[in-house]
């Protein structure tokens, strides 16, 4: 089975500051990893996915993420954070990319002026 | 700008009337799945077909919830009859068959069951 944790329902930071929205996973299968981002009254938009290549993925928007295997976590983030950048994030796990995402809980980003 | 469409965006309807949810998955794409999400569960997957094929329709109340693909450019979700804890959005999603491939979701549908 796989599960998703994210640490966190809530995250604010000031505009320009670091944005880290975390993410530990369970799986026995390697995962794959995804950061999905929803926006209100909008579908998920994909940010970022890891799919065993490269452990530190880069996004759109400036975001990136770590895969570290060691810790079971897939991280995001992001160096200067952006008004624009204010919605809901989503961490998800599988187990191939045409199989089912478990997601996590979801934090939300407020980004104060 | 190829995306996956649904249809309606809004649904507000009684207890015990039926409720249709359409799916237009992106072209070529040949994995559709339905997500539910609320607050208290958070996203969760209702079923998924592959090649029109159902392969796993586990999260969904049998007895109420039935999704089918009558065609590769088409899925549907029907609720019959509707509740009030049906109320959610329903998101529907479509990828190819790479293991790398990536989920594109629609913009869901706002469902509201009084």
């Amino acid at each position: 089975a796989q599960s998703v944790t994210q640490l966190g329902s809530h995250v604010s930071v000031s505009e320009g500051a670091l944005v880290l929205l975390r993410c530990n996973y369970s799986s026995s299968v390697p995962p794959y990893l995804f950061w999905y981002v929803q926006y209100p009254n909008q579908g998920l938009q994909l940010l970022l996915k890891y799919t065993s290549a490269a452990t530190l993925v880069k996004g759109i928007n400036g975001f990136e993420a770590e895969f570290k295997k060691s810790e079971t976590s897939f991280h995001l983030t992001k160096p200067s954070a952006h008004m624009s950048d204010a919605a809901e994030y989503f961490c998800a796990v599988t187990q191939s990319g045409n199989t089912p995402l478990v997601f996590g809980k979801g934090t939300r980003l407020s980004v104060i002026a | 700008d190829a995306r996956v469409t649904q249809t309606p965006r809004h649904k507000v309807t009684e207890m015990g009337q039926e409720v249709t949810m359409r799916c237009q998955p992106i072209l070529g794409h040949n994995t559709v799945f339905w997500y539910r999400q609320t607050m208290m569960q958070g996203l969760e997957l209702l079923a998924y077909f592959r090649n029109r094929a159902p392969l796993d329709d586990s999260g969904m109340p049998k007895d109420r919830f039935s999704a089918e693909m009558p065609d590769a450019t088409l899925a549907t979700l029907k609720i019959q009859p509707s509740e009030p804890r049906d109320s959610a959005v329903y998101f529907c999603a479509s990828g190819g068959q790479g293991s790398t491939d990536t989920q594109y979701f629609g913009p869901g549908t706002r469902l509201t069951v009084l």
